[in-house]
């Protein structure tokens, strides 16, 4: 069963840069099947889908954030990178990693598996 | 961007209750919807993928139905551990998006 952790710095400063790790166990991070994806929750509200990356490192990102953002691969470490530039105090969520799957091979991508999330604080 | 909608916002029920949660898309989406189950202070649950199947492991009290732009999440014999919030999301098109939740407490 496919496990997955995020890791980073649970504070960073306004300007600066977020990073984020996320680490696939249980399963290959290389399988054609899944999408490797990053989702945030602010406190208090609901979810938004960040973007996502292929083990290719062909990636999707959601257009609000795609000018801040990078998204990367690194198959041999079995592990996902966030990079998110110019921070500001809107930026603070609970961040999770997420594994998606495309249960037909038909090229769309359910969530199937989440890890359990960590708390990043936008401030000075 | 596919906006999706739910109601009600919030709902009271009881232990032995049957609730139902509607989700709305803004355009068409076939059946690309899924619903999530989150409890405070974790990470959301996958429940159901493809508008009504359930994920692995999850139990048959839980049922989806729709297709196009209306979907519902049925919980059948309400007990204790299912009181939570309950999301619904498109995975149709990008940017992929969610409904802003249903949350399900004890009456």
């Amino acid at each position: 069963q496919v496990q997955l952790q995020e890791s980073g710095p649970g504070l960073v400063k306004p300007s600066q840069t977020l990073s984020l790790t996320c680490t696939v166990s249980g399963d290959s991070i290389s399988s054609g099947a899944y999408y490797w994806t990053w989702i945030r929750q602010p406190p208090g509200k609901g979810l938004e889908w960040i973007g996502y990356i292929y083990y290719t490192g062909f990636t999707y990102y959601n257009p609000s954030l795609q000018s801040r953002l990078t998204i990367s691969v690194d198959t041999s470490k079995k592990l996902f990178s966030l990079r998110l530039t110019s921070v500001t105090a809107a930026d603070t969520a609970v961040y999770y990693c997420a594994r998606a799957w495309d249960y037909d091979n038909n090229g769309y991508y359910s969530f199937d598996s989440w890890g359990r999330g960590t708390l990043v604080t936008v401030s000075s | 961007d596919i906006q999706m909608t739910q109601s009600p916002s919030s709902l009271s029920a009881s232990v032995g209750d049957r609730v139902t949660i509607t989700c709305r898309a803004s355009q068409d989406i076939d059946n690309y919807l899924a619903w999530f189950q989150q409890k405070p202070g974790k990470a959301p649950k996958s429940l159901i993928y493809a508008a009504s199947s359930l994920q692995s492991g999850v139990p048959s009290k839980f049922s989806g139905s729709g297709s196009g732009t209306d979907f519902t999440l049925t919980i059948s014999n309400l007990q204790p551990e299912d009181f939570a919030t309950y999301y619904c999301q498109q995975y149709y098109s990008h940017p992929l998006t969610f409904g802003p939740g249903t949350k399900v407490d004890i009456k």
